[in-house]
């Protein structure tokens, strides 16, 4: 079936540890997305891509840094320099072939900081 | 506005009573606006993608407009279930060829049996 897979579900950060959150989806879809759910607040935007070896910061990019070298891929890597990692990962893709295309989002990973 | 604001955050309707809540975003520039109803335990799901200023859209009880010049949408959910109950996210796409979605905080809904 197509979708987007996100792993690990859950996952657990010791202080000065780099983390990589998984976002794997088998759309075809060109544009892919990072974002961050904290408890009372909506979606903010981390990371977006639009194109393969491309990428562009959302509006809380610092603490993360992101790769696009295939399609199907879009891992998040959580790094030490981000003092507040705990929080709910949605990762999304979607088709840009017409105005009216809409996000499809995976199943989340929460991390935690040990 | 310069970002994208939902209202209310949190509503309590009575099963049956029909229900509507509010999306205000950026007028300048806009390219397209999205909502999404968000279940617990589950993944956002897309409920409409609007582009046209003045469309309407539905999709068995729930409705949207959209008002492009002004930059509101409103969410209209008629003969509310228990099923209704979930986080309505809106988001809006601003600029043709910039696919970055800015979401707002979203409408908690919650039906009383």
């Amino acid at each position: 079936d197509g979708g987007i897979t996100q792993s690990p579900k859950y996952l657990f950060r010791k202080e000065g540890q780099n983390v990589t959150l998984s976002c794997e989806q088998n759309l075809n879809h060109d544009a892919m997305y990072w974002y961050r759910q904290d408890p009372g607040q909506g979606l903010r935007l981390i990371y977006y891509s639009q194109i393969v070896n491309d990428f562009q910061k959302g509006d809380i990019a610092e603490g993360y840094s992101v790769s696009r070298e295939k399609k199907e891929s879009f891992p998040l890597t959580v790094t030490s320099a981000q003092k507040n990692p705990t929080a709910f990962y949605l990762c999304a893709s979607r088709g840009t072939g017409t105005t009216n295309e809409k996000l499809f989002f995976g199943s989340g990973t929460q991390l935690s900081v040990l | 506005i310069l970002n994208v604001e939902q209202s209310p955050q949190s509503l309590h309707v009575q099963e049956g009573d029909s229900t509507n809540f509010t999306c205000s975003f950026p007028s300048s520039n806009f390219y397209a606006l999205h909502w999404y109803r968000w279940e617990t335990a589950k993944s956002p799901e897309a409920l409409f993608v609007m582009t046209l200023n003045g469309d309407e859209k539905k999709k068995g009880r729930i409705s949207a407009t959209l008002n492009t010049k002004e930059g509101y949408s409103y969410l209209y959910i008629k003969g509310s279930q228990p099923e209704d109950s979930a986080t309505y996210l809106c988001a809006s796409i601003s600029n043709f060829g910039n696919e970055k979605l800015t979401f707002g905080t979203g409408t908690r809904l919650t039906i009383i049996p």
